[in-house]
């Protein structure tokens, strides 16, 4: 199993900020996803992260929009730029280990 | 690519009666199956999975699920529901490579009394 944290658990945020948002696993991985859960909707891959290398965007998805860092096997940041309402959405980081763990997730609301 | 589609958005069942969800999946390389629930402001969690082995894959909360590859389905069975199965429910699939999922649509199900 995996014990996943995320800060903030939530926020509201200006258009126009960033917002960057934290995932702690308690022991090391090598593969981390970010995901996307849009308001009454499923979840979408926005990308993965492995450590030492560059994170791989999904289509739709952009570094410049979604930067994603992996500084180590235990933590990775996804920082939400510029925002705008349509960034509203809840935001989970998720680790495999035969299966993927999820953390609780970040609630984004853009005003 | 891999998609996954739940023909299903909403299921309405009365509690005790059995429910089936139904979860289809397309790809061209092989796959790993799971079913996910989440529950009201809550986050994911895993009912079960099917990697390899026994096609039929028992979970928790009484769920199971038939990995059935000619149909490319994966529906979730419950011979007996409870009002607290009231959730969404989430199929997925991973290539067993690259192991990022791709999640179908939801299929929202809600037990009455």
């Amino acid at each position: 199993s995996a014990v996943i944290s995320q800060k903030p658990s939530r926020d509201i945020c200006q258009r126009g900020t960033s917002l960057t948002i934290q995932c702690q696993v308690d022991s090391q991985v090598t593969m981390m996803f970010w995901y996307r859960q849009q308001p009454g909707q499923s979840l979408t891959l926005i990308a993965t992260a492995n450590q030492g290398s560059e994170a791989t965007y999904e289509s739709g998805f952009v570094i410049d929009k979604f930067p994603i860092s992996r500084p180590n096997l235990t933590f990775s940041t996804l920082t939400v730029s510029n925002m705008s309402p349509e960034d509203s959405s809840i935001y989970l980081c998720s680790v495999d280990r035969n299966e993927q763990f999820f953390g609780p997730g970040t609630r984004l609301t853009v005003l | 690519a891999q998609s996954v589609t739940q023909l299903d958005s909403q299921v309405p069942v009365f509690e005790e009666a059995p429910v089936e969800l139904r979860c289809n999946y397309s790809s061209s390389v092989s796959v790993y199956l799971f079913w996910y629930v989440q529950y009201p402001n809550q986050g994911l969690q895993l009912l079960l999975k099917y990697l390899s082995g026994s096609t039929l894959v028992k979970g928790i909360n009484g769920f199971e699920a038939e990995f059935n590859k000619s149909q490319t389905s994966f529906h979730l069975r419950k011979p007996s529901v409870h009002i607290s199965d009231t959730a969404e429910y989430f199929c997925a699939v991973a290539d067993t490579g690259r192991r990022a999922l791709t999640f179908g649509s939801g299929t929202r199900l809600q037990v009455q009394p």
